[in-house]
């Protein structure tokens, strides 16, 4: 049971390219979650998907975009990267009722030069 | 709005000193109140829950709602312990979780 499982784990980026950043969860959860980890900022919500087919802007979604492949599949793209995008990105997912859990990917490691 | 404040970034302590991570937070409705933590490299993962009211790794925290406060406690402090604690809120309804920004907890031998 792998989870949240996210790729790439490390990119470099150069200043204006594009990339797309993969989760998959096998957990049959409803909702998903994107959130970026900055020092001293804690993590913050990018986008979120309470089920599949809907998807809504969290806290600081300026400069990605979402796709809610299916169930199991969130995917986060960066459409012309900027330094400031740098910065580590989690992935999780949950089965969005109270008091459930939610599940953490391991992170991808983003640097925009 | 919904909102976690973590005063400290970083708390000191050495091993078998107790252990205190503060959590305010702001919402007007019935929150849900949670414990992550972050071990070094590794991803974020539970601790513990205030619906669960139980005792994981030594570690309790009590949801003081008059104080709007769910502050994280250990008796004796581990070198284990060492790790990023994320204090985060669910509101009612179908809501996301906001997480406060972190304290760093260092445990020292």
């Amino acid at each position: 049971n792998a989870g949240v499982t996210q790729t790439p784990k490390f990119q470099v980026l150069k200043t204006g390219q594009s990339m797309t950043l993969q989760c998959a969860q096998d957990m049959n959860h409803n909702s998903m979650y994107w959130y970026r980890q900055d020092p001293g900022m804690g993590l913050r919500l990018i986008y979120y998907s309470a089920s599949e087919g809907t998807t809504d802007k969290g806290e600081v979604p300026n400069g990605y975009n979402v796709s809610r492949l299916n169930k199991r599949e969130f995917s986060l793209r960066l459409e012309s990267a900027a330094p400031s995008q740098t910065s580590v990105y989690f992935c999780a997912s949950s089965e969005g009722y109270r008091n459930t859990e939610a599940f953490f990917g391991q992170g991808t490691r983003l640097t925009v030069v | 709005a919904q909102r976690v404040t973590q005063p400290e970034k970083l708390l000191s302590v050495f091993k078998g000193a107790p252990v205190e991570l503060k959590c305010n937070y702001s919402y007007s409705g019935s929150p849900e109140l949670f414990w992550y933590v972050q071990y070094s490299r590794q991803r974020l993962q539970l601790l513990l829950r205030h619906i669960s009211r139980e005792s994981i790794k030594g570690f309790t925290a009590d949801l003081n709602k008059g104080e709007t406060s769910f502050h994280l406690k250990k008796p004796f402090a581990q070198e284990e312990d060492s790790a990023m604690y994320y204090c985060a809120l669910r509101g009612s309804g179908y809501s996301t979780l906001t997480f406060g920004k972190g304290t760093m907890l260092l445990v020292s031998p």
